[in-house]
């Protein structure tokens, strides 16, 4: 069975560029999640989908970032006028979504450089 | 504030021993404590999940221990080997009505042969 799995597993872009991070969550998973991880540091929080809407956006940085689920399976992060402290590991996982907690399952990430 | 607290320093031990990886926090009130294994270049993979009302939890050579009170988890690898080397990752819930985690920096544990 497929995993999570994120596309480009690389990115590199110029600062001030427009990026698009995709993620095709396990079928059948409603809860969807978006981290980003830098060196050294556990992955960091960024947005949540149950379904189509995202049901907590409260971990997106700033205004530039923003994430979307049309059909409630893939997710795509987009991330406006790149800064070079945006360069991180952005993880996708997904879940079933059941109260009381569930397991996670994460993509492999994708690496993105900013220069 | 808020903080999760896990060594930074790397984990070294030999191979047949028990690894005992430390989580604490501090301002938080978790439903549920996950941990996480992640390898180089790659995501973290679910280990195990203990609520707050168990006191622990084992899954073959894995065990977790959740002490609400000193709001402390302790996770376990007896008999280790080399290919348990990877770090590892707590995460806590944080009680918003849906799994909305927060980890901690995650320990890196070496086994030797």
């Amino acid at each position: 069975g497929a995993g999570v799995s994120q596309t480009p597993s690389n990115k590199v872009t110029e600062k001030g560029k427009y990026v698009e991070l995709r993620c095709d969550p396990i079928s059948g998973h409603t809860a969807l999640y978006w981290y980003r991880q830098s060196l050294g540091q556990g992955p960091e929080f960024l947005i949540y989908f149950q379904g189509t809407g995202a049901a907590d956006d409260s971990g997106l940085p700033n205004d530039r970032f923003f994430a979307v689920r049309p059909e409630g399976s893939v997710s795509t992060l987009k991330i406006q006028r790149t800064e070079r402290g945006d360069s991180a590991v952005y993880l996708c996982a997904s879940s079933l979504g059941l109260a009381g907690g569930d397991e996670q399952y994460f993509g492999p990430g994708t690496r993105l450089t900013v220069t | 504030s808020q903080k999760i607290e896990q060594n930074s320093e790397a984990l070294n031990i030999q191979e047949g021993k028990t690894a005992t990886l430390t989580c604490n926090y501090t301002n938080y009130s978790p439903a549920y404590l996950q941990w996480y294994r992640q390898d180089p270049g790659r995501g973290p993979v679910f280990l195990l999940l203990i609520r707050e009302n168990e006191k622990e939890k084992r899954k073959e050579r894995l065990k977790v221990t959740f002490d609400t009170t000193l709001k402390q988890s302790l996770f376990h690898i007896t008999a280790s080997q080399p290919a348990d080397s990877a770090t590892y990752l707590c995460a806590l819930d944080q009680r918003t009505g849906f799994q909305k985690l927060v980890f901690g920096t995650g320990t890196r544990l070496l086994v030797s042969p």
